[in-house]
């Protein structure tokens, strides 16, 4: 089965200070799906990336894969206290587009 | 707006009394899952219908089952939960479109087993 390795497993920053998530597989990823979670609630679909070296943005958030597609890093620009919560990184693997596995997620504290 | 609903929000049972989670979507998406996340760990999926087709996941328990009676509604039945049991449950939903299956998620039913 795949495995996800996020890392740093929590990170706190103070606010309007850049970071990155990442997230290693031990498989090559055929689809890499970021996810965000308020603690206690459901998940939010954040962005997702099938083709190495893909990159996708959406406000402050960027999404990378890179070129071998096992490792992907979801970088927040100038962050604020909204961007707090626990980041998942889940992945699909080849030939089932169903099975989304997750990694143990990032939890983000940005302090005012 | 359209969405995933689940109730309740938050289920309080007894050691060995049925209990059953409630999903409902109106996004008219035709697969639905639901994911058991216990404390401080990955959402783990249970099952999914991709939409009458019930796919259990090997290590599922026998102790859940799942029913779907149409497109909008999914159930979750757990025969006799126990302490390990206790977890939040997620339902999400996806429709399988070109090479994106999105999945979009409830806000989940968190089981309390007493």
């Amino acid at each position: 089965s795949q495995e996800l390795e996020q890392s740093p497993q929590s990170l706190i920053v103070q606010e309007g200070k850049n970071l990155t998530i990442n997230c290693t597989s031990s498989k090559t990823l055929y689809g890499l799906y970021w996810y965000k979670q308020k603690y206690g609630e459901g998940l939010i679909f954040l962005m997702m990336l099938q083709k190495g070296g893909e990159e996708k943005s959406h406000e402050k958030i960027t999404a990378k894969l890179d070129e071998k597609k096992q490792q992907s890093s979801l970088h927040i620009t100038a962050s604020q206290p909204s961007h707090a919560g626990i980041y998942l990184c889940g992945a699909t693997p080849r030939g089932s587009n169903y099975k989304l596995t997750f990694g143990k997620g990032t939890l983000l504290t940005v302090n005012p | 707006d359209a969405m995933v609903i689940q109730n309740p929000r938050y289920q309080v049972t007894q050691f060995g009394k049925p209990v059953t989670l409630s999903c409902s979507q109106t996004l008219n998406h035709n697969v639905m899952y639901w994911y058991q996340q216990k404390s401080s760990q990955a959402p783990k999926l249970l099952f999914h219908y991709y939409d009458k087709d019930f796919n259990n996941e090997a290590d599922t328990p026998d102790n859940f089952q799942s029913r779907r009676p149409n497109t909008s509604f999914c159930f979750l039945d757990i025969r006799s939960p126990g302490l390990g049991d206790a977890a939040m449950y997620l339902c999400a939903t996806s429709k399988e479109q070109g090479l994106s299956y999105e999945q979009y998620f409830g806000p989940g039913t968190r089981l309390t087993v007493t």
